[in-house]
């Protein structure tokens, strides 16, 4: 079964310095993985996702990801926060090609001045 | 395309009212999900369904029902309200095979008193 840890329930950091925010995963094959950014009250929008095309994933907004087989892990960076960045960050996995996505339970990010 | 359409967005309810959350598509996507999300525990899966006529139950599905008629709307029904269904719910497709993503609609916040 496929599961996803995220380790900081809260991040904070000031702004203009690199954001870390950690997923391990779990699966039993190849799997899909991406993260997902929440605003206060708003839906959930997609950053950036991994196809096995290339172990690093850009996304929106200056957001980077690595995938990284033998640690089973898929780290979210940004070399530079920015106010408008504090949000919840969901990691998520799917090994089912979209019928299963299992949802880590989530990052807050803070952004101080 | 207006994307995936949820309604209404916010419902208060007595315990043991029914209610119909309605979820709608515009792309075409065989893959439709209903999650929940509460606080510190990411989203949890529902039901999902890979194509009109065809639903399973996620992680969930007690006290909820789903059916799919039609590839466009997965409607989600709450048979007997309960404090426990205070939440707030997500309805996500996605097309499926590959590495495809989901999208989500906007939210229903759903409060049963």
């Amino acid at each position: 079964a496929q599961s996803v840890t995220q380790l900081d329930s809260h991040v904070s950091v000031s702004e203009g310095t690199p954001v870390l925010l950690r997923c391990n995963y779990s699966s039993s094959y190849s799997p899909s993985l991406f993260w997902y950014v929440q605003h206060p009250n708003k839906g959930l929008q997609l950053l950036l996702k991994y196809t096995s095309a290339a172990t690093l994933v850009k996304g929106i907004n200056g957001f980077e990801a690595e995938f990284k087989k033998s640690e089973t892990s898929f780290h979210l960076t940004k070399p530079s926060a920015h106010m408008s960045d504090a949000a919840e960050y969901f990691c998520v996995v799917s090994e089912d090609y979209g019928q299963n996505f299992v949802f880590g339970p989530g990052t807050r990010l803070s952004v101080l001045p | 395309n207006a994307g995936v359409t949820q309604t209404p967005k916010f419902q208060v309810l007595k315990t043991g009212q029914s209610m119909t959350l309605q979820c709608a598509q515009d792309m075409n996507h065989e893959y439709m999900s209903w999650y929940r999300q509460d606080p510190g525990m990411g989203l949890r899966l529902i039901h999902y369904s890979v194509g009109a006529g065809i639903t399973d139950q996620g992680e969930v599905p007690n006290g909820y029902n789903v059916s799919r008629s039609t590839t466009e709307d997965f409607p989600l029904r709450l048979l007997s309200a309960a404090p426990s269904q205070t939440s707030v719910y997500f309805c996500a497709s996605c097309s499926g095979g590959g590495y495809n993503e989901q999208f989500f609609g906007p939210g229903t916040r759903l409060t049963v008193l």
